[in-house]
């Protein structure tokens, strides 16, 4: 059964800092990752899709990484701002399940003006 | 990209009663789904919507529980049945369009069970 794990659970960090978060996986055959923001009481928001094949994709300050091998993806986050204040959640979609995602319990994002 | 909407935004509702949440996407995806969020954890899938079958229910989730329809390819049902304080929780709707890798979700129905 997969299993995803997010460190840290919660990050406070000053305005402009860069950050990382840390998502790790235990069954390595996925077929993709997907990392997400969600503001409080609200839905999800895409935000980077890696492809099993890819090592990272970029978007603006974020910049995600995939170790498939070793089960790690990162989320990194340049000069923050207080509107990146949100829970970052990552999930994986294993090859065999369809398209079925698997989601860590998310980091809680703090960005202090 | 899909763009996802869901009604009710939110409910307070009784013990006992039933709450249908209707999903509705403005392109037809080939996939939808269906999640709960309880208080202060993560994503887990309740089942994937089926056109014009039968939905498939995950580990713990039954048809009795929640129903689901799917008439067509842009919308979808989940009712939640006999309510409980325990079923209050957030439930998003899912969608994946044809030839792109991307999960949508809806903006979520947050639903408080007295």
């Amino acid at each position: 059964k997969q299993e995803v794990t997010q460190i840290p659970a919660a990050l406070s960090v000053p305005e402009g800092e860069n950050l990382v978060l840390n998502c790790s996986f235990t069954d390595s055959a996925i077929y993709n990752l997907q990392w997400f923001r969600q503001d409080p009481g609200k839905g999800l928001t895409s935000l980077l899709l890696i492809q099993s094949s890819q090592r990272e994709q970029t978007s603006g300050r974020l910049n995600a990484s995939l170790d498939k091998s070793s089960g790690r993806s990162t989320l990194y986050i340049a000069a923050s701002q207080p509107g990146d204040s949100a829970t970052y959640l990552c999930a994986v979609r294993k090859e065999t399940s369809g398209s079925r995602l698997t989601f860590g319990e998310g980091t809680q994002l703090t960005v202090n003006p | 990209s899909a763009v996802i909407s869901q009604k009710p935004s939110r409910d307070i509702c009784q013990r006992g009663t039933s709450l249908t949440i209707q999903c509705q996407v403005d392109s037809q995806v080939t996939m939808m789904f269906w999640y709960r969020q309880q208080p202060g954890q993560s994503l887990t899938l309740i089942a994937t919507a089926n056109q014009g079958s039968e939905a498939t229910y995950e580990s713990g989730f039954v048809i009795d529980k929640f129903p689901i329809s799917r008439p067509n390819l842009t919308f979808s049902t989940l009712t939640v049945s006999n309510m409980s304080p325990e079923d209050s929780s957030i439930y998003l709707c899912s969608g994946r369009l044809a030839g792109i890798p991307q999960q949508f979700f809806g903006p979520g129905t947050r639903l408080t069970v007295l």
